[in-house]
């Protein structure tokens, strides 16, 4: 069965400071999907990751993938307060079509 | 339409009545999964459909889970005898043909309430 799991489950980040979610999973997959998900809110798509050293990025926010790590990193570059939310990455498990199996999530709360 | 339509926003419903959530997908959009959010922030799968077809139903609770997509209809959860522990966000999300790569787009959501 496909676990995955994301750390730390929640950050508290300064303005301006850099910062990293990990998120790990147990077996081979086909893709990696990156959302955030605002309070009493849907999830909102921000990347999917395809293939081995796939590497996204947009404005502040990049991702990356390793398979043969089955790793992939959220890197928040200058964090800023309309950054915070919950972030989830979510995988799909070889052979499955498209089924994401979610991790637990990362909140992210950005201070001044 | 361009976004994954969700009704009602909110449902209650005492322990042991019928609760029926509905999906409407984004025009075009042949794949369409649900997936329960309980209060921890876990998502759970539940099932998805090619067009009216259940193409795959690993997570459904099958005693008192039951769902369709007819066509021309929107598509339907429905929950036969609630429990507390269904209380939870149910989300449905489209995919279109390209179920390789595409990205799956979420609705708003129905938050049940079990009393």
């Amino acid at each position: 069965e496909l676990k995955v799991e994301q750390n730390p489950l929640f950050l508290s980040m300064q303005e301006g400071k850099n910062y990293t979610i990990y998120c790990n999973y147990s077996t081979t997959s086909d893709r990696l999907y990156w959302y955030r998900q605002d309070p009493g809110k849907s999830l909102e798509s921000l990347f999917v990751l395809l293939s081995n050293g796939a590497v996204k990025q947009e404005g502040r926010l990049m991702a990356s993938l390793d398979t043969k790590a089955r790793l992939s990193t959220l890197h928040i570059t200058a964090a800023v307060h309309d950054l915070s939310a919950t972030y989830f990455c979510a995988v799909v498990e070889t052979g499955t079509a498209s089924k994401l199996t979610f991790g637990t999530g990362t909140r992210l709360q950005v201070t001044l | 339409g361009e976004e994954v339509a969700q009704t009602p926003k909110h449902l209650v419903r005492g322990e042991g009545q019928k609760a029926k959530l509905y999906c409407a997908p984004i025009k075009g959009h042949s794949y369409v999964f649900w997936y329960q959010q309980v209060l921890k922030n876990e998502f759970k799968f539940l099932i998805s459909f090619q067009n009216e077809n259940v193409f795959d139903e690993t997570g459904m609770p099958k005693e008192r889970f039951s769902a369709k997509c007819l066509p021309n209809s929107p598509c339907s959860l429905e929950i036969q005898a609630t429990k507390l522990e269904d209380s939870a966000v149910y989300f449905c999300a489209s995919i279109g043909a390209g179920i390789g790569t595409d990205t799956q787009y979420f609705g708003p959501g129905t938050r049940l309430t079990v009393l």
